[in-house]
């Protein structure tokens, strides 16, 4: 298995621009994760979802900021409008199952916003 | 919110000696995972402790629980170049298992 794939590796886009990130889980995890990695806030949950409905969306910051999971095997984070302080690395995660403990990162999306 | 906290944020060692870090926690909890993330990558989980664990070992890496003191360590021994890397400790999220909050890290350095 290839792991976890995430899509684009780096991005970098200018402020008011839509971004859309991609992961594809491990296969047969069915639990994923999004999260948003910075030097100020450390590594934050934005949402997670278990056999493609999403269970917590608590630490989405904005309206800005929306993910989907249309089949067991991709899921999308799209922000828009894009903001400076969106610049970030977003990682997507999975597990077995939802209680599975060990978590599988995908190698994360380095997003930039100008 | 963050439920873990690491110390030391950062640390530097020569090559072959142990490397301590630390994390505390501030709510009960059933188990504590470690993770590694290298420069540019992913978190690799390391090791999970449950809460009726006092000590698990992983090769070079060993870790303890106190839940009294709500707190675990995480000793790698025999440091290596390869070991430079950041660590996290991860707790459930108001202990619910499906939930993890991350640690903001302990950044090692391996010295040669």
């Amino acid at each position: 298995d290839a792991g976890v794939i995430q899509s684009p590796r780096h991005e970098v886009t200018e402020m008011g621009q839509e971004v859309t990130l991609r992961c594809k889980p491990i296969s047969g995890h069915n639990s994923l994760f999004w999260y948003r990695q910075t030097m100020m806030r450390g590594l934050e949950l934005l949402i997670y979802f278990n056999n493609n409905v999403p269970i917590d969306d608590s630490g989405m910051p904005e309206d800005r900021f929306s993910a989907k999971m249309p089949n067991a095997s991709f899921s999308t984070l799209k922000i828009q409008p894009s903001e400076p302080r969106d610049s970030a690395v977003y990682f997507c995660a999975c597990t077995p199952q939802l209680g599975s403990f060990e978590q599988y990162f995908g190698p994360g999306t380095r997003l930039t916003v100008t | 919110s963050q439920q873990g906290e690491e110390d030391p944020q950062a640390l530097s060692i020569q090559e072959g000696e142990n490397a301590t870090m630390n994390c505390s926690y501030k709510t009960s909890i059933n188990n504590l995972q470690w993770y590694r993330q290298n420069s540019g990558r992913g978190l690799v989980h390391l090791i999970l402790i449950r809460s009726n664990e006092r000590e698990k070992h992983s090769g070079r890496l060993r870790v303890t629980l106190d839940t009294s003191k709500k707190s675990s360590s995480l000793l790698i021994t025999a440091s290596r170049a390869a070991d430079t890397a950041s660590y996290f400790c991860a707790t459930p999220s108001n202990g619910r298992d499906d939930k993890i909050i991350f640690g903001k890290g302990t950044r090692l350095h391996i010295l040669p």
